[in-house]
């Protein structure tokens, strides 16, 4: 399967752990996104790489949460001081991203995070 | 600024058709379309880029007025592999850094009875 993959797929923590998230994107896909979804919601965008530089970061971030994406390739999403608030989806998505288009963007199957 | 979708829900029989609207209070780009079954990744459908372009693939097409800041998605002769939730995805005019960033709607959920 060479569609984004993310692992874990379940993590349930205690209140005030950290917590770390992979995505491993489609090959070749320069940009890569992290989105968090909760119940009855749509997506919403966390943060987004152009190849290993961090460009973009939403107010939602804060500084508890990190995120990296070494040599471009897979990206890592870290929780510190879990709350019962963090508590969602957190999808990855990747695209091609070639220079300054819109493009299709391709969605892993998420991570669930119960805060306890 | 999240778009919004109407309606919140569709309930309909297999055959019958079904539109899905996603409006916006700021200028766009372009137009992303998502379906999501439970506990499953979205999976993309289509993307209608500024210019007013009505795409389609099979019985599922779309349409995007952008003096109007909407899109519509059109579901024709609906099976029930159609049921789940649609997202519209929306991107702000182009520049900066913010290609390909989308805000969400929050979701029209379509059922589909035998």
């Amino acid at each position: 399967d060479t569609g984004v993959s993310q692992n874990p797929r379940h993590k349930i923590t205690k209140r005030g752990q950290n917590v770390t998230f992979r995505c491993d994107p489609i090959s070749e896909h320069n940009r890569l996104y992290w989105y968090r979804q909760t119940l009855g919601q749509g997506p919403e965008f966390l943060t987004y790489f152009q190849n290993e530089a961090q460009l973009e970061k939403s107010r939602l971030l804060s500084d508890r949460f990190s995120a990296e994406r070494p040599k471009g390739s897979f990206s890592t999403l870290e929780i510190q001081r879990t709350e019962q608030g963090d508590s969602a989806m957190y999808l990855c998505a990747s695209s091609l991203g070639w220079g300054k288009n819109t493009d299709t963007q391709y969605f892993g199957p998420g991570t669930r995070l119960t805060v306890l | 600024q999240q778009p919004v979708q109407s309606p919140q829900a569709v309930i309909l029989r297999e055959g019958e058709d079904a539109v899905i609207n996603c409006s916006s209070s700021k200028a766009l780009y372009s137009v992303h379309w998502y379906r999501q079954k439970h506990g499953e990744a979205p999976v993309f459908l289509m993307i209608l880029l500024k210019g007013g372009e009505q795409k389609g693939h099979d019985k599922i097409s779309a349409s995007f007025n952008e003096k109007k800041q909407q899109s519509s998605l059109y579901l024709t002769a609906s099976q029930l592999s159609y049921s789940g939730t649609y997202f519209c995805g929306t991107e702000g005019q182009a520049g900066g850094t913010s290609y390909g960033k989308l805000t969400f709607g929050q979701g029209t959920i379509l059922t589909v009875h035998p």
